[in-house]
């Protein structure tokens, strides 16, 4: 089974540039995570969609963060403009429905964001 | 609000040595607990989970933790560890209700051959 796909793997920019990554969920999973991962920290919930509706996005700073799941399947986190403090890995996850019952989610292998 | 804080950064053992990984949680309701893993290179996996029942949970790789709910408890041990289980360990606890999981700032384990 292909896991969680996740693009590009590294990413430099410089502030006030703007960045785009990509994720491609397991297939069939109805609900995606975006976590961001600053060094020395555990991963912190960014955005959940369940299909393509927003369920969570209490932790994203909707100033300069957005992000879109067209179609109920890939999704994609921009940052427009970066700052120095948005340096951290960009983790996706997916599960299946996650209603009332948990549901285990599986990670993709992050894209790491450098900003300068 | 659910939060979980793990005390050691950086645990340095060699091959053989017992393990235990702390973490402790702040919430007073009804508690589900989880350990994951970052392997070198590799993508964070769920190591164990524990939702009710038997406070002594069972999870991959000879990997157990035990709840202890009057210390708030939910500490990772393993009775021998190997080279191989070098890499990062996350406790985490999800927001009542939600599948929105909350994680520690990790500890990283190095073993040494």
């Amino acid at each position: 089974e292909a896991g969680v796909a996740q693009s590009p793997r590294y990413k430099i920019i410089e502030k006030r540039q703007s960045v785009a990554f990509w994720c491609n969920p397991i297939s069939g999973h109805a609900t995606l995570y975006w976590y961001q991962q600053i060094l020395g920290q555990g991963p912190k919930l960014l955005i959940q969609f369940q299909n393509n509706g927003v369920v969570d996005d209490s932790q994203l700073p909707k100033d300069r963060f957005s992000a879109e799941r067209l179609k109920g399947v890939d999704s994609t986190l921009k940052i427009q403009p970066a700052k120095l403090e948005d340096s951290a890995v960009y983790l996706c996850a997916s599960s299946e429905l996650a209603g009332d019952a948990w549901k285990e989610q599986f990670f993709g292998p992050g894209t790491r964001l450098t900003v300068l | 609000a659910q939060s979980v804080s793990q005390h050691n950064h950086h645990v340095i053992l060699s091959e053989a040595a017992s393990l235990e990984l702390g973490c402790n949680y702040s919430y007073g309701g009804t508690v589900n607990l989880f350990w994951y893993v970052q392997y070198p290179g590799q993508h964070l996996q769920l190591l164990l989970k524990y939702f009710s029942g038997d406070p002594l949970v069972k999870g991959i790789k000879g990997f157990e933790a035990e709840f202890i709910k009057s210390k708030f408890s939910f500490n990772l041990r393993k009775p021998s560890v190997q080279w191989s289980d070098t890499a990062e360990y996350f406790c985490a606890i999800p927001r009542a209700g939600t599948n929105d999981m909350r994680f520690g700032a990790g500890t990283r384990l190095t073993v040494k051959p």
